[in-house]
């Protein structure tokens, strides 16, 4: 159980263009979900926590025109980015946990990330 | 904010030996949890650490969370070169949602 598919698994764009990942949780509900974005031999950083039929809470320093969040169901978030450019160019990552994620047991469940290659 | 260090950032290990990768949180910890990310792969959940002074153990690997609740760490024992990864603590405070991951430890095996 608690398995989290992405898709696509890679894309390559042109920059200017927009790139929408799908985040599905495929076997639990999931009231949250997390995206993150991970740069070469480095750790994850969160950009943002997806609540179902909420608007997205965005970190500091990431900015949410541009990284478009839709939490539109139990078992789907979407991330697009808008306006893609070469420093966008990363390994994006999404979890989602069962239930509201403030419990301390949580856990989060990992989707095996989309690889994203602005040219 | 809350920031989670975690040392060594590599360990090349000589297969059969064993090595600790810590973890160090600014804050108290509701828990902390441990996952594994192979060349290429993304993380995988291996275990989560609640209780003050708590151990666990998956095989080869021992988990340890301190008993401040601020440091935890992984001991593997008997290398192999399946081992072979990044692996990250990730520490959770009490009513926040929020995972805070640390740099993460790349451990490179030789046979």
């Amino acid at each position: 159980g608690a398995v989290v598919s992405q898709h696509p698994s890679w894309v390559i764009c042109k920059s200017g263009t927009s790139v929408k990942i799908e985040c599905r949780s495929l076997d639990f509900q999931a009231t949250t979900m997390f995206w993150y974005r991970q740069f070469p031999k480095q750790s994850l950083m969160l950009m943002a926590t997806s609540n179902e039929g909420s608007k997205a809470t965005y970190e500091q320093g990431v900015e949410k025109d541009k990284f478009l969040i839709n939490h539109a169901s139990l078992t789907l978030s979407t991330l697009t980015v808008t306006s893609a450019h070469p420093e966008d160019s990363s390994f994006y990552i999404c979890s989602a946990s069962h239930a509201g994620g403030v419990s301390r047991a949580d856990t989060q469940y990992f989707g095996p990330g989309t690889r994203l290659t602005v040219l | 904010g809350q920031q989670v260090m975690q040392i060594p950032q590599y360990q090349h290990v000589q297969e059969g030996e064993d090595f600790t990768t810590y973890c160090n949180s600014s804050t108290t910890l509701s828990n902390i949890q441990w996952y594994k990310q192979r060349p290429g792969g993304h993380p995988v959940f291996l275990i989560q650490l609640v209780k003050s002074g708590e151990v666990k153990k998956q095989k080869r690997l021992t988990f340890q969370f301190g008993e401040a609740k601020k440091n935890s760490s992984l001991h593997i024992t008997a290398t192999q070169t399946t081992d072979v990864g990044t692996y990250f603590c990730a520490g959770k405070r009490a009513n926040d949602y929020k995972l805070s991951f640390g740099a993460g430890t790349t451990v490179t095996v030789r046979a």
